[in-house]
C-alpha cells in the first residue's frame, strides 16, 4: 500500500491567491482527517469526514477555508483567499480504527 | 489552561540512556492515549496505543497511563540515534468517532 498521497510537497503562493491542497486515504480507511501544523501551535485538527460526511469542523479557522470529500478516494483542502498566516505544515490522515491515523507527509505551504 | 501540555524540549541524551517523555492534560474524560513518533519532515506515525490507567510495553518503550493524575509517560530504554525525532502524545475521549487532541510535541536528540 502507497499510504496517505498528499499533493502538492510544497506550495508558494501570493497572499490572496487559492490555494487547494489534495489528499488520497489508504484503500479502506472511512475517516480522514486534515490537521495543521506549526511551531506555534502545534498539530492542530482543521476537519475530519466519516464516510465522507463532515463530521466535526469547528476547527476550519474561518470562512476562507473549505473541506470537501467527493469520493472515498479523494479529498481538498482549500484556501481562498490565502494570506501570511496559512503559512503552516498541512496534514492528511486516514484510518478505521479511532486513534490509530496514518499521516501523509504533509504539505509545506508558504504564503508570501 | 490548554487540554494538553507537553514540554517542547528539545531534550539531548547521550547514546543508551533511558528517556522519559511526559504530557499532562486536563479533560478527566480522556480514555485512549497514543504516542505518535515524528521525523523530520515527515508524518506522524503511531507508536503507542493505549486504553485507559495502566502500562504497556513494546520493545524498547514503555507507555504509562495514570488517569488520577492526568499524567503520561513514554519511557525509551537503550536510546538510539534513529530515536532522534518529536514525539507527540495524543489522546481522545472515545472510539466513537472522536478525533485525536495533540500536544504540541518534544523534540529528542539521541547523540552517538
Amino acid at each position: 500500500d502507497a499510504g496517505v498521497i498528499q499533493s502538492p510537497r510544497h506550495e508558494v503562493t501570493e497572499m490572496g491567491q487559492e490555494v487547494t491542497l489534495r489528499c488520497k486515504p489508504i484503500s479502506g480507511h472511512n475517516s480522514l482527517f486534515w490537521y495543521r501544523q506549526t511551531m506555534m501551535r502545534g498539530l492542530e485538527l482543521l476537519i475530519y469526514f466519516n464516510n465522507n460526511v463532515p463530521i466535526d469542523d469547528s476547527g476550519m479557522p474561518e470562512d476562507r477555508f473549505s473541506a470537501k470529500m467527493p469520493n472515498a478516494s479523494f479529498s481538498t483542502l482549500k484556501i481562498q483567499p490565502s494570506e501570511p498566516r496559512d503559512s503552516a505544515v498541512y496534514f492528511c490522515a486516514s484510518t478505521n480504527v479511532a486513534g490509530k491515523l496514518f499521516f501523509g507527509s504533509g504539505t509545506q505551504l508558504s504564503v508570501l | 489552561q490548554k487540554e494538553v501540555e507537553q514540554d517542547p524540549g528539545p531534550l539531548s541524551v547521550p547514546e543508551g540512556a533511558i528517556v522519559s517523555l511526559n504530557c499532562t492534560y486536563s479533560n478527566s474524560a480522556f480514555q485512549y492515549f497514543m504516542w505518535y513518533r515524528q521525523y523530520s519532515r515527515k508524518g506522524p506515525e503511531l507508536l503507542m496505543y493505549t486504553y485507559s490507567s495502566g502500562n504497556k510495553e513494546d520493545g524498547r518503550f514503555t507507555a504509562q497511563v495514570d488517569k488520577s493524575s492526568k499524567y503520561i509517560s513514554l519511557f525509551i530504554r537503550d536510546s538510539q540515534p534513529s530515536d532522534s525525532a518529536t514525539y507527540l502524545c495524543a489522546m481522545m475521549l472515545n472510539q466513537a468517532g472522536t478525533a485525536l487532541i495533540f500536544g504540541k510535541g518534544t523534540t529528542l536528540s539521541v547523540s552517538s
